[in-house]
């Protein structure tokens, strides 16, 4: 069972990333999937989540509006398009199967500065 | 809001450690059910959930760890503090997810 993120990578205020989480070992459709984001030196702040049966999405305020949360079921991959982003977007980014809390990824690193 | 005390605590080896989250509001779910989870952060690694709804330990976490408390008041204890404890622990509600909402952190270090 594991998770292996990408897509992190420098953009300038703004800008657009998409980032990827697949999965081995266990199938998204009777899973929650969770974004979780840790900026440097700080704590962990919930970004979004996406329903394991109905893929209902779900997001933190600071983010509404400009992350889109998705998944491929075919690819057991999980994306997350990030749009407008802020330079207090600037974090790790994990991915995370919540319906127990575990496996995390290993994290991707998103920096947003100009 | 997740408040979690203290931020930091040095700890000798060998000694007790116990770390206190408080929510705002009370996190017994209609269900009967607590989501409050414990996470511990090793230095470089992903966080690692440890305990589950108050105080269920996750599958391979020492026995020195447990977790305890209601409603609005939580505490993760550490009988004996060893060496590869060193790192962040956070509590985590789920209860009045959405959102789901963390403490601050609390680093543990060896004094």
């Amino acid at each position: 069972v594991q998770l292996v993120e990408s897509g992190g990578g420098l953009v300038q205020p703004g800008g657009s990333l998409r980032l990827s989480c697949v999965a081995s070992g266990f199938t998204f459709t009777n899973s929650a999937m969770t974004w979780v984001r840790q900026a440097p030196g700080q704590g962990l702040e919930w970004v979004s989540t996406i329903s394991g049966g109905d893929a209902k999405t779900y997001y933190a305020d600071s983010v509404k509006g400009r992350f889109t949360l998705s998944r491929d079921t075919s690819k057991n991959t999980l994306s997350l398009q990030m749009d407008s982003l802020r330079v207090e977007d600037t974090a790790v980014y994990y991915c995370v199967r919540s319906s127990n809390w575990d496996p995390w990824g290993q994290g991707t690193v998103v920096t947003v500065s100009s | 809001v997740m408040t979690q005390s203290p931020l930091s605590l040095p700890v000798t080896l060998g000694q007790p450690a116990s770390i206190s989250c408080r929510s705002s509001q009370s996190l017994l779910h209609s269900d009967g059910n607590t989501y409050l989870n414990w996470f511990q952060q090793r230095p470089g690694q992903s966080p690692r959930r440890l305990i589950y709804r108050v105080s269920n330990r996750d599958s391979g976490v020492p026995d020195r760890f447990s977790g305890s408390g209601s409603g609005t008041d939580f505490t993760l204890r550490i009988s004996r503090v060893e060496a590869e404890d060193v790192g962040v622990y956070f509590c985590m509600q789920g209860t009045l997810w959405p959102p789901i909402t963390f403490g601050q952190g609390t680093r543990l270090e060896i004094k």
